[in-house]
């Protein structure tokens, strides 16, 4: 079975610094899909970054990159200019790739709560 | 805009008394999932819909039950909640070939 192991609990940083979040997992499957999802306190769950495995550029949203490492099964995010908006719960998760006509579940790290500090 | 609508946002329940959360999607998504996620925790999977096709995870309690009357509407049924069922109750949606999901606000279910 696929496994997600974030070993960091709890990260703080200050405000307009870096923070790189850790994510490792466990697979068998050659084709499958990475993600961060931010949940902010008493609020909704939202994709912050996704990355296919079959692709070898890093993927970059605005201030958001990932390190993915395939051969380790690495897959941490980075946080550019931190913003007190930051401060959240992230989640990495893991998907293989669903069979035609089929779909298949998010596997979920235990989650890196982040604090952002002015 | 298209989005994913948990209703009830919070829910107070009984010991015993059963409740249903609802999820409404205008995504049009194939697919629909409940998670369960307790305080400081992963969410945990409960079931999924593929279209009208339900999935139980192996692990889930026959306490929980789902229904999925059309492709907008999908219903967390808890027969009997106990104080263990207390949680936040995630549903998402995502396209059959698709990679992440969009999900709800919540619905954060206490038993009292």
């Amino acid at each position: 079975a696929q496994t997600v192991t974030q070993s960091q609990p709890e990260m703080s940083v200050q405000e307009a610094e870096t923070v790189t979040l850790s994510c490792t997992y466990d697979t068998s499957e050659s084709d499958y899909y990475l993600f961060w999802y931010k949940q902010p306190p008493s609020r909704q769950m939202i994709l912050v970054i996704r990355q296919e495995a079959y692709k070898q550029q890093n993927a970059t949203e605005n201030r958001f990159s990932v390190n993915f490492q395939k051969a380790a099964k690495s897959f941490s995010l980075k946080i550019s200019d931190s913003q007190l908006g930051d401060a959240a719960m992230y989640f990495c998760a893991y998907r293989r790739e669903p069979l035609q006509g089929g779909s298949e579940k998010l596997v979920f790290g235990k989650g890196t709560k982040l604090t952002v500090n002015p | 805009d298209a989005m994913v609508i948990q209703n009830p946002r919070y829910q107070v329940t009984q010991f015993g008394k059963p409740v249903t959360l609802s999820c409404s999607q205008t995504l049009n998504h194939n697919v629909m999932y409940w998670y369960q996620q307790k305080s400081s925790q992963a969410p945990k999977l409960l079931f999924h819909y593929y279209d009208k096709d339900f999935n139980n995870e192996a692990d889930t309690p026959d306490n929980f039950q789902s229904r999925r009357p059309n492709t907008s509407f999908c219903f967390l049924d808890i027969r009997s909640p106990g104080l263990g069922d207390a949680a936040m109750y995630l549903c998402a949606t995502s396209r059959e070939w698709a990679d992440g999901y969009t999900f709800g606000s919540g619905t954060r279910l206490t038993v009292v």
